[in-house]
């Protein structure tokens, strides 16, 4: 059984760099999603798309923020000019098109902003 | 008022004791729950959904929903020192769109031996 996979699982770059994220969905998943935490807090929505329209975008994810999922299949999430601020967990989710599927998480990215 | 509230605890129950997790939304038209557990520095495990009023049971596990309440919880029975981890409640709102979750701040666990 192939979970949700993501890469890199940590990311230390200087502020100022830009940083990619990848996520690979569970296989027959349409939906995937994108979260943030940070410690002490549960995961904050940023971003999600069914297959390869991206639907809807939270107010966190300011301009440096983009995310793709070109073919409906695997995701990236691309920070530019990285700040302190944006140090955090950032997990990825897939789920069924289906108003009562649970979501799976993959094992996350972990960014440190030095 | 936090859309999802959970007592972030440390709460501390011994070894084999029911271990009770509490979870109140806001917004009254939601219509899906889940429990997710996060042991330090992995991701959340997802571990009980629940859609409708009254309990679900799934092994030591028993979630209990009530929508007029607005009040969602976990019980744990027969705990073990590996359920030790932070547990988050989770809704799906109805004002919200694509089944995104919103999430509590999460309750730490922690099993005693």
């Amino acid at each position: 059984d192939t979970g949700v996979s993501q890469d890199p699982r940590h990311k230390i770059t200087k502020r100022g760099q830009n940083v990619t994220f990848r996520c690979d969905p569970i296989s027959e998943h349409n939906r995937l999603y994108w979260y943030r935490q940070t410690l002490g807090q549960g995961p904050e929505f940023l971003t999600y798309f069914q297959n390869e329209a991206q639907l809807e975008k939270s107010r966190l994810l300011s301009d440096r923020f983009s995310a793709e999922r070109p073919k409906g299949s695997f995701s990236t999430l691309e920070i530019q000019r990285t700040e302190q601020g944006d140090s955090a967990m950032y997990l990825c989710a897939s789920s069924l098109f289906d108003e009562n599927q649970p979501q799976h998480f993959g094992d996350g990215t972990r960014l440190s902003i030095l | 008022q936090k859309e999802v509230e959970q007592n972030s605890g440390p709460l501390s129950v011994p070894e084999g004791a029911i271990a009770s997790l509490n979870c109140t939304y806001s917004d009254r038209g939601s219509q899906s729950f889940f429990w997710y557990r996060q042991y330090s520095g992995k991701s959340p495990e997802l571990i009980m959904s629940i859609y409708s009023n009254g309990d679900k049971e799934d092994g030591r596990f028993t979630a209990q929903l009530n929508k007029a309440s607005q009040y969602v919880s976990l019980l744990i029975r027969d705990s073990q020192p590996s359920d030790s981890a932070t547990y988050l409640c989770a809704v799906i709102q109805l004002t919200g769109g694509g089944n995104k979750l919103t999430f509590g701040t999460g309750t730490q666990l922690k099993v005693e031996l």
